[in-house]
């Protein structure tokens, strides 16, 4: 049973490239959350998905950042015409349904924007 | 006001002796859940306990131990018989929200080193 996959495990874009963040749940999980961890700091929620519904975007900055669940296939995180700012670890995390106990996280996407 | 706090930015323990990294939130719904995670350098997010707000037992998971106090919103974490291999970044979170799903706050994390 694999668990959260994310690629790439790294990823480097110059500025203004798009970066492009793949995480691929837990067989069964259909709610998936992603969070950024900037150096030297804790995670911060930015936004949360079912299948083909964002439920909650409160943490996404309103420019450049947009994800999506597709009925079929990883959820995809997109960072458009990046920043050095934007150069952090992107985590993804999965459950089954709405409360559970833990979620499962991805080991993360190192973005590097030089 | 934070949410998680997290007061010690690093700590020191000696081989096979236990430690306490310290916790405390701040939440006014009566339903939420208290999560440890480790985080070594490698970078993935290890799941270590978890702790409901209505569990009146405190949670452990094998040498990890969560020493909930309801009253005073701390959830500090103790590890027993610390290993070369607790070295890591250790994050408190707490799921809270009546809207029913898992939107996870995070503190700052203790950066814990345990010396041989």
């Amino acid at each position: 049973n694999a668990g959260v996959m994310q690629n790439p495990r790294h990823l480097v874009r110059r500025r203004g490239q798009e970066a492009r963040l793949r995480c691929s749940p837990m067989k069964g999980h259909s709610h998936v959350y992603w969070y950024r961890q900037l150096p030297e700091e804790g995670l911060k929620f930015m936004v949360y998905l079912q299948k083909e519904n964002i439920i909650d975007e409160s943490g996404m900055p309103k420019e450049r950042f947009s994800a999506e669940f597709p009925k079929e296939g990883p959820s995809i995180l997109r960072i458009q015409q990046v920043v050095r700012g934007d150069s952090a670890a992107y985590f993804c995390a999965s459950s089954p349904w709405r409360q559970n106990t833990e979620a499962f996280f991805g080991q993360g996407t190192r973005l590097t924007v030089v | 006001a934070q949410k998680i706090t997290q007061t010690q930015p690093g700590m020191f323990v000696q081989e096979k002796e236990a430690v306490t990294l310290d916790c405390t939130y701040d939440t006014s719904d009566q339903s939420y859940g208290l999560f440890w995670y480790k985080q070594p350098s490698s970078g993935e997010m290890i799941f270590l306990i978890y702790q409901g707000s209505y569990d009146e037992q405190n949670a452990t998971e094998g040498r990890y131990s969560l020493n909930f106090q309801k009253a005073r919103k701390s959830a500090n974490l103790v590890i027993s018989a610390s290993q070369l291999g607790d070295s890591a970044m250790y994050f408190c979170a707490m799921r809270e929200g009546s809207g029913g799903y898992q939107k996870v706050t995070f503190g700052t994390g203790t950066k814990l080193q345990v010396i041989p």
